[in-house]
């Protein structure tokens, strides 16, 4: 079974860049089986997807966001990060790290989430 | 963007009650519909997918219907443990949208 752990600092100045990693155990991140993904939680509000990447390196991200979102790939570290650049308040929230087998949704694994609060 | 629509917003209910959630959507998602319940503090956790299928160790009162635009989340008698957040997802051309979430409380 996959598991997934969300580190990076947890307060980040406004018109900053966020920077989010996620370490993969249990699992190849290398697996072509897989995509992996960022959704984040504003403090008491909904969830929102921030984007994925696939196998193939193939990224998808949420239109809101696109402009400032990349999402990489760290194979010799079984790792995935996250990028947001520009950030506001509007983006402090608990940011998750999620992955799924593509083909085989009952596979859906997600980290603990960290939050991240975006403050002078 | 295809857009979820859950409702109602909030749900009052009491142990043993029967829950039934509803999700909308802006277009056809076929059946790459999922269910999350999420606890405070807690990562969601996957309860339904493609529809009506049932994730690994989820109870038997927990069921969903339906396909396109109009989905259901149904459980049958509710447990003390089953008040919390439901969202519903949807993951059509690999690009995923939530619902706002349905609160269920007890009444």
């Amino acid at each position: 079974q996959l598991q997934l752990q969300e580190s990076g600092p947890g307060l980040v100045k406004p018109s900053e860049t966020l920077s989010l990693t996620c370490t993969v155990s249990g699992g190849s991140i290398s697996s072509s089986s897989y995509y992996w993904g960022w959704i984040r939680q504003p403090p008491g509000k909904g969830l929102e997807w921030i984007g994925s990447i696939y196998y193939s390196g193939s990224t998808y991200y949420n239109p809101s966001l696109k402009s400032r979102v990349t999402i990489s790939v760290d194979t010799s570290k079984n790792q995935f990060s996250l990028k947001l650049s520009s950030v506001t308040a509007a983006d402090t929230a608990v940011y998750y790290c999620r992955t799924a087998a593509a083909g085989r949704p009952d596979l859906d694994y997600w980290g603990q989430g960290t939050l991240v609060t975006v403050s002078s | 963007e295809i857009v979820l629509t859950q409702s109602p917003a909030t749900l009052s209910l009491s142990p043993g009650e029967r829950a039934t959630l509803s999700c909308r959507a802006s277009q056809s998602v076929s059946s790459y519909l999922a269910w999350y319940q999420q606890k405070p503090g807690q990562a969601p956790r996957l309860l339904i997918y493609d529809a009506s299928n049932r994730a690994t160790g989820i109870p038997a009162r927990f069921s969903g219907s339906g396909s396109g635009t109009d989905f259901t989340l149904t459980i049958s008698s509710l447990e003390p443990e089953d008040f919390a957040v439901y969202y519903c997802q949807q993951r059509s051309n690999r690009r995923i949208t939530f619902g706002q979430g349905t609160r269920l409380e007890i009444k």
